[in-house]
């Protein structure tokens, strides 16, 4: 079974409007953590935003917001008023484990968003 | 601040040949160092990972190799490529230090490589 699904090969949403990125995960684990990286075109994997499995309020950095539902091991992504600077790949990354060592990420096959002005 | 460079940026070669990339971070000390791998249109794939100099562990078997001469430095090398061995490289840092359980992975700027 994989481990992080994402089952939104590819959304068009018009500018300005909010966009939600499905992320679904799959661990026995207690402890991990969830991430949210940006692929654009050029490549480089851009860091958005964390959630740990005991944090007890969503994560939020700026216009990013991650939708924390732990029961249904949930962690999607919540882009407020989108812009066009935000087209591009989209990929949900799990750790397994407590942290604190070197503990590799497990990527989704990532999502497609193109913003349409 | 941090930064992580790659090199170099674009490679083609031929079937057989060998290969050697090259990550290095700056702004840290002891930081934990990654080597992934991304298929066309895919996810990343975790190829190796080092907590210190020498240490490496390999997370898949395959023909490629790293290593890690200096604290800030991570090559991933490889005797004869494959076919197979085509994709985009990406190098990645964490900090242990920044706090048990949050620390974030880096990525650098990524190698395309193309074997022929």
């Amino acid at each position: 079974a994989q481990k992080i699904t994402q089952t939104q090969p590819g959304m068009f949403v018009q500018e300005k409007e909010a966009v939600t990125l499905d992320c679904t995960y799959d661990t026995s684990d207690p402890s991990y953590g969830l991430f949210w990286y940006k692929q654009p075109s050029s490549g480089e994997m851009i860091f958005l935003i964390y959630q740990g499995s005991y944090d007890q309020q969503n994560a939020t950095e700026g216009r990013y917001s991650l939708n924390f539902q732990k029961a249904r091991k949930s962690a999607n992504l919540v882009i407020s008023a989108s812009q066009l600077g935000d087209s591009a790949m989209y990929f949900c990354a799990m750790r397994e484990g407590p942290g604190g060592g070197a503990d590799g990420l497990t990527f989704g096959k990532g999502t497609h968003l193109i913003i349409q002005p | 601040s941090q930064t992580i460079h790659q090199w170099p940026a674009t490679l083609v070669q031929p079937v057989g040949s060998p290969l050697s990339l090259e990550c290095t971070v700056e702004g840290t000390s002891n930081p934990n160092l990654y080597w992934y791998r991304q298929a066309a249109g895919r996810g990343l794939q975790l190829l190796f990972y080092s907590v210190g100099i020498g240490q490496i562990s390999s997370e898949v078997p395959q023909n490629l190799s790293a290593s890690r001469p200096q604290d800030r430095q991570f090559i991933l090398s490889s005797k004869k490529l494959l076919l197979s061995d085509s994709g985009f490289y990406l190098c990645a840092w964490s900090d242990e230090i920044a706090g048990a359980g949050r620390e974030t992975q880096y990525f650098g700027p990524g190698t395309r490589l193309l074997v022929l």
